[in-house]
């Protein structure tokens, strides 16, 4: 178990640029989260997928932002024309849902995105 | 729209004490709820997790309950320690939205030595 995976760290980007994620859940893992959490406060929930399928997605989440995890497995988050109040940690986690919800969530390290 | 709420919003305290954690819902139908650890820019940690069947958690110093009827959850920490300084987040989803898990905006503890 290698736990989730988040790559980059760190991203810094200037205003009206594209940036892209990446997830890498616990591998037996079926539902997959993003959040976004600012300083001080705690993470506001984006949208989730259940194996492929995007579930749910917040109303937080304006259309420059989209979220895909073809196959189930890995996750990318894509933000187009970013925007200074983009700025924020971008959290991944995962969680096994079998006949018994456990909803335990493993997070991963976050991505931190800076827009200049 | 559902809003979770933790207090204190800082904590203080010596070395040794016992201490609380609260954590209050808007909307008491809570399905699950979490408790979280998180260390300053770094991801969040699971604590402990009270199922919907359940009551109460329990794991070496830390016991968390929760209260369906009032949609209030504490966690205490018994005889803390300074490594136990960090951010520690309350989290649940609710019967209508079971997989939807939001947060609140954490309790900030420093344990003094």
């Amino acid at each position: 178990d290698t736990g989730v995976s988040q790559n980059p760290r760190h991203k810094i980007t200037k205003r009206g640029q594209n940036v892209t994620f990446r997830c890498d859940p616990i591998s037996e893992h079926n539902r997959l989260y993003w959040y976004r959490q600012t300083l001080g406060q705690g993470p506001e929930f984006l949208t989730y997928f259940q194996n492929e399928a995007q579930l749910e997605k917040s109303r937080l989440l304006s259309d420059r932002f989209s979220a895909e995890r073809p196959k189930g497995s890995f996750s990318t988050l894509e933000i187009q024309r970013t925007e200074q109040g983009d700025s924020a940690m971008y959290l991944c986690a995962s969680s096994f849902s079998g006949t018994q919800a456990n909803e335990k969530l493993f997070f991963g390290s976050g991505t931190q995105l800076s827009v200049l | 729209k559902q809003e979770v709420t933790q207090i204190p919003a800082a904590l203080s305290v010596p070395e040794g004490e016992n201490l609380v954690l609260n954590c209050s819902f808007t909307d008491s139908a809570i399905y699950n709820l979490q408790w979280f650890r998180q260390d300053p820019g770094k991801g969040l940690t699971s604590l402990l997790l009270i199922q919907s069947s359940q009551r109460e958690q329990t794991s070496g110093r830390l016991n968390a309950s929760l209260d369906k009827s009032s949609g209030r959850s504490t966690l205490y920490i018994a005889a803390s320690q300074p490594g136990d300084s960090a951010t520690y987040l309350c989290a649940g989803s609710l019967y209508s939205s079971a997989s939807k898990i939001i947060f609140g905006s954490g309790t900030r503890l420093s344990i003094r030595p």
